[in-house]
């Protein structure tokens, strides 16, 4: 069964500074996509950006980026000029059919 | 801007009570999904459907919850009688054509029931 999980419960950053947020995943699969949802305090999802395991170019936007390691299993999310309003529970997620798998959430704090 | 919408917001109901949630996907998604999110469980897949017809619902108490897509832009969820477990927040998100499985989530009901 494919697992995923985050291993930093939370997190803080300054404003201004780049954060790393990890995430790993367990799977026999070939192709896959794997994703990060961003929920504020508002509590809505937010799909803050997305990967296809095919394709070996890192997915980026804008101040988001992610490093896909796919040997590793990995797909960490580096967030960069971190602002206040990045402050949230993020969330790793995989699939290789129609649901998705969700990792138990990191929380970040931004810091002014 | 398209985006998933759902009603109520906020819905608080004593227990034995009905409880409706609606959910609109965003026009010419295929895929509606319902999850379930508290504290204790995280984030639960209730019930998924395709183009109108259910995929699985194993994720739902079948004596008591029940899905629905009436039509292309309306599903629900119905909590029928209501219990204070039920108490959580219910996302309803949906998924376009084409396979890329990305998921956009609607900003959810918080449902309380005493």
């Amino acid at each position: 069964a494919q697992t995923v999980t985050q291993s930093q419960p939370e997190m803080s950053v300054q404003e201004a500074e780049t954060v790393t947020l990890s995430c790993t995943y367990d799977t026999s699969e070939s192709n896959y996509y794997l994703f990060w949802y961003k929920q504020p305090p508002s509590r809505q999802m937010i799909l803050v950006i997305r990967q296809e395991a095919y394709k070996q170019q890192n997915a980026t936007e804008n101040r988001f980026s992610v490093n896909f390691q796919k040997a590793a299993k990995s797909f960490s999310l580096k967030i960069s000029d971190s602002q206040l309003g990045d402050t949230a529970m993020y969330f790793c997620a995989f699939t290789n059919t129609d649901k998705l798998i969700f990792g138990t959430g990191t929380r970040l704090q931004v810091f002014p | 801007d398209a985006r998933v919408t759902q009603t109520p917001r906020h819905k608080v109901t004593e227990m034995g009570q009905e409880v409706t949630m609606r959910c609109q996907p965003i026009l010419g998604h295929n895929t509606v999904f319902w999850y379930r999110q508290t504290m204790m469980q995280g984030l639960e897949l209730l019930a998924y459907f395709r183009n109108r017809a259910p995929l699985d619902d194993s994720g739902m108490p079948k004596d008591r919850f029940s899905a629905e897509m009436p039509d292309a832009t309306l599903a629900t969820l119905k909590i029928q009688p209501s219990e204070p477990r039920d108490s959580a927040v219910y996302f309803c998100a949906s998924g376009p054509r084409g396979g890329s499985y990305e998921q956009y989530f609607g900003p959810g009901t918080r449902l309380t029931v005493t």
